[in-house]
């Protein structure tokens, strides 16, 4: 199987803390991973593409100093909302490619819910 | 550039009909196409793919979906819904070497007994 996991599956806090999401592949290593966020509601938008090893890539309006993203090893990256405000209030969802062609499959976690009060 | 369009936010169908989930896409070069499936508060479980060749493309639970790339469509289908089929569903196009996925707005569907 390909499973992917994420820590916490939900969490609140208090506006600006800082939070830190875990994404963790189980049984594969994955070279570049992605994570999005989901409004209510809505899709999934990307937020960055992450290579282990190297800096994030951010799409456009997303903002890499808000959006910490720690591609530590080949089964583990890590998304830290910084001073988080309650518009950061998102569904974020992590993805790793298992294989190393770019047509080859993502595997989603189940997604963390971030409410910030 | 490439976008996806889901027509559709809500799609209502009866248990045993037939289930029709409809994509567009535009993408300047070859299309990968993807079908998701996401139930509430869960991540996405991939239901099929089209990258190369055939272009009826069959996948899991059930569901198939057929590439037209002179109607830029990559609707998905099942003969027969069943009641476990209620969800959001999206489509994805990816291209080039980046493997980033561009998603449509989703589709819920909604399975009646």
């Amino acid at each position: 199987g390909a499973v992917v996991s994420q820590h916490p599956s939900w969490v609140i806090c208090k506006s600006g803390t800082s939070v830190k999401i875990e994404c963790r592949s189980l049984d594969f290593q994955a070279t570049t991973m992605f994570w999005y966020r989901q409004f209510p509601k809505q899709s999934l938008m990307l937020m960055a593409t992450s290579n282990e090893g190297s800096k994030a890539t951010y799409e456009q309006g997303v903002e890499k100093d808000k959006f910490l993203i720690n591609h530590a090893s080949l089964t583990l990256s890590t998304l830290t909302v910084t001073s988080a405000h309650p518009e950061d209030s998102s569904f974020y969802i992590c993805s790793f490619i298992k294989g190393a062609g770019f047509t080859d499959t993502q595997y989603f976690g189940p997604g963390t819910r971030l409410t910030v009060l | 550039a490439q976008s996806v369009t889901q027509l559709g936010s809500h799609v209502s169908v009866s248990e045993g009909a037939l289930v029709l989930l409809r994509c567009n896409y535009s993408s300047s070069v070859p299309p990968y196409l993807f079908w998701y499936v996401q139930y509430p508060n869960q991540g996405l479980q991939l239901l099929l793919k089209y990258t190369t060749g055939a272009t009826l493309v069959k996948g899991i639970n059930g569901f198939e979906a057929e590439f037209k790339k002179s109607e830029t469509s990559f609707h998905l289908t099942k003969p027969s819904a069943h009641m476990s089929d209620a969800a959001e569903y999206f489509c994805a196009v990816s291209g080039g070497n980046t493997g980033k996925l561009i998603f449509g707005q989703g589709t819920t569907l909604q399975v009646k007994p």
